[in-house]
């Protein structure tokens, strides 16, 4: 079985532009988390999507949204970048019966 | 905030020793899991413990789990200079998890 896959895996933005990454689950998997790693604050939860909605939302501005699709696949949407959106942008899949979230390679974003 | 924190934050060993990394966490959980990063690069998924268990097994690896103590402990077993990585403890409840800051293994040929 694939893993979780996500594009595209590196990134490089200025200051103002809007950025979408993109995070396919593992097949079966209807649970899409998003996860910012940086070296200051390092892992934070972003949000969690289940069958098209969002059901948890971390502490993120409303610059960071997200959405997913009815094949689970989910986007993630950051406008206004700042240069502190530098990160390793990291989404997570798990099926409805398990916890076990199974992380994908990551998109590294730079902010110039 | 950080909910889980790794200790020791960096840990080096010879090959063939045995590595234990600890976690300690904040409020209530249904699960906690460990992950083995390099390089930057994505999580891979080490094991899950639940919050009715105490201990739990796979392959080299052994987790404890102390729901009283909020604190939970990796023990790597006859290790090997492969499973140079960090290590991050995940706490969570459904399919939110809260990370630390995680430890750094050397294993030193």
């Amino acid at each position: 079985k694939a893993g979780v896959t996500q594009t595209p895996r590196y990134l490089i933005k200025t200051r103002g532009q809007q950025v979408t990454l993109s995070c396919s689950p593992i097949s079966g998997h209807r649970s899409v988390s998003w996860y910012q790693q940086t070296p200051g604050q390092g892992l934070q939860f972003l949000f969690e999507y289940f069958s098209e909605t969002q059901r948890n939302k971390g502490n993120f501005p409303g610059r960071f949204s997200g959405r997913q699709f009815s094949n689970s696949r989910s986007e993630m949407n950051v406008s206004t970048l700042e240069l502190g959106d530098s990160a390793l942008y990291l989404c997570a899949s798990s099926s409805a019966t398990s916890n076990e979230q199974f992380f994908g390679p990551g998109t590294r974003l730079t902010v110039l | 905030s950080q909910q889980g924190e790794e200790d020791p934050q960096a840990l080096s060993i010879q090959e063939g020793e045995n590595a234990t990394m600890n976690c300690s966490y904040k409020t209530s959980i249904n699960n906690l899991q460990w992950y083995r990063q390099n390089s930057g690069r994505g999580l891979v998924h080490l094991i899950l413990i639940r919050s009715n268990e105490r201990e739990k097994h796979s392959g080299r690896l052994r987790v404890t789990l102390d729901t009283s103590k909020k604190s939970s402990s990796l023990l790597i077993t006859a290790s090997r200079a492969a499973d140079t990585a960090s290590y991050f403890c995940g706490a969570g409840s459904a399919r939110q998890l809260t990370f630390g800051s995680g430890t750094q293994l050397t294993v030193l040929p």
